[in-house]
C-alpha cells in the first residue's frame, strides 16, 4: 500500500498563477485534511473533509479551495497564487474518529515568486 | 481560540543526554497525540494519550498526560542521533471530525 500520495512534490509558480495539488489515499479513510507548514508555525489546517462530497474550512482557508469528488482523493486549489502561499503543504487522512491517528503524505514544496 | 503551547522551541543535546518537551493547553483535552517529523520528512504518529494521568512508554520515549488533562510531556532518555527531528503535540478540537491543533513543535538536535 502506498498510503497517502501527494503530487507534485515540488512546484514553482508566479504570482497570479493557479494550480491544483493532488492527494490520494488507499487506506479507505473517510477523513482527509490539508495543512500548510511554515517555519516556526507548526502545522495549520487549511480545509478538511469528513466524506466524499463534503468539505469544510479549517484555520487558514483564505485563498484556497478544495474538492472531494471521490473518497480516495482530496484536491487543493490555488486560484491566484500569492507569495504568502509559499509553504510546504501536507495532506493527511484518518478513520472517522477524533481518536484515530492521521497519516501524512510526503508533502508538496510550493514556491510563489 | 483554542491554543496549544509547546516548549521549548529548540533543544540541542549531546548524545546520551535526556530530552523533554512540554505541551500546555488552555482547555481540558479529550485526548492528545504526539507526532515526530524527521528533517525533510512528514509528521509520523507516535502515540495518543486519553486518560487523566496516563503514562505510556515506547522504548526510550515516555509520554505523560496531566492529571487535569491540560498538559502533556514527551521525555526521551539517553538521546541518540536517530532521535533528531521535530516533535509535535496535537490536541483535538473538532469533536468527532478529528480536527487537530498542532503545537509549533520542539526541534531536537543531537550532537554525536
Amino acid at each position: 500500500n502506498a498510503g497517502v500520495t501527494q503530487t507534485p512534490k515540488f512546484r514553482v509558480l508566479k504570482t497570479g498563477q493557479s494550480m491544483t495539488l493532488l492527494c490520494a489515499q488507499d487506506m479507505n479513510h473517510e477523513y482527509m485534511y490539508w495543512y500548510r507548514q511554515d517555519p516556526g508555525m507548526g502545522l495549520r489546517l487549511i480545509h478538511y473533509s469528513v466524506g466524499e462530497g463534503t468539505t469544510a474550512k479549517g484555520e487558514v482557508p483564505d485563498g484556497y479551495n478544495v474538492s472531494r469528488l471521490k473518497k480516495q482523493n482530496f484536491l487543493l486549489g490555488l486560484e491566484s497564487a500569492a507569495p504568502s502561499q509559499t509553504s510546504v503543504y501536507f495532506c493527511a487522512s484518518s478513520y472517522p474518529s477524533s481518536y484515530q491517528p492521521q497519516h501524512f503524505g510526503d508533502g508538496t514544496r510550493l514556491s510563489i515568486l | 481560540g483554542q491554543q496549544v503551547m509547546q516548549i521549548p522551541q529548540y533543544q540541542h543535546v549531546q548524545e546520551g543526554e535526556d530530552f523533554t518537551t512540554y505541551c500546555n493547553s488552555s482547555t481540558t483535552l479529550s485526548n492528545i497525540q504526539w507526532y515526530k517529523q524527521r528533517p525533510g520528512g512528514h509528521p509520523v504518529f507516535l502515540i495518543q494519550l486519553v486518560k487523566s494521568g496516563e503514562v505510556k512508554k515506547q522504548k526510550r520515549l515516555t509520554f505523560q498526560f496531566g492529571e487535569a488533562k491540560k498538559n502533556s510531556s514527551l521525555h526521551i532518555t539517553a538521546t541518540q542521533t536517530t532521535d533528531v527531528g521535530t516533535y509535535f503535540c496535537a490536541e483535538n478540537y473538532g469533536g468527532s471530525q478529528g480536527n487537530l491543533i498542532f503545537g509549533k513543535g520542539t526541534k531536537l538536535s543531537v550532537k554525536p
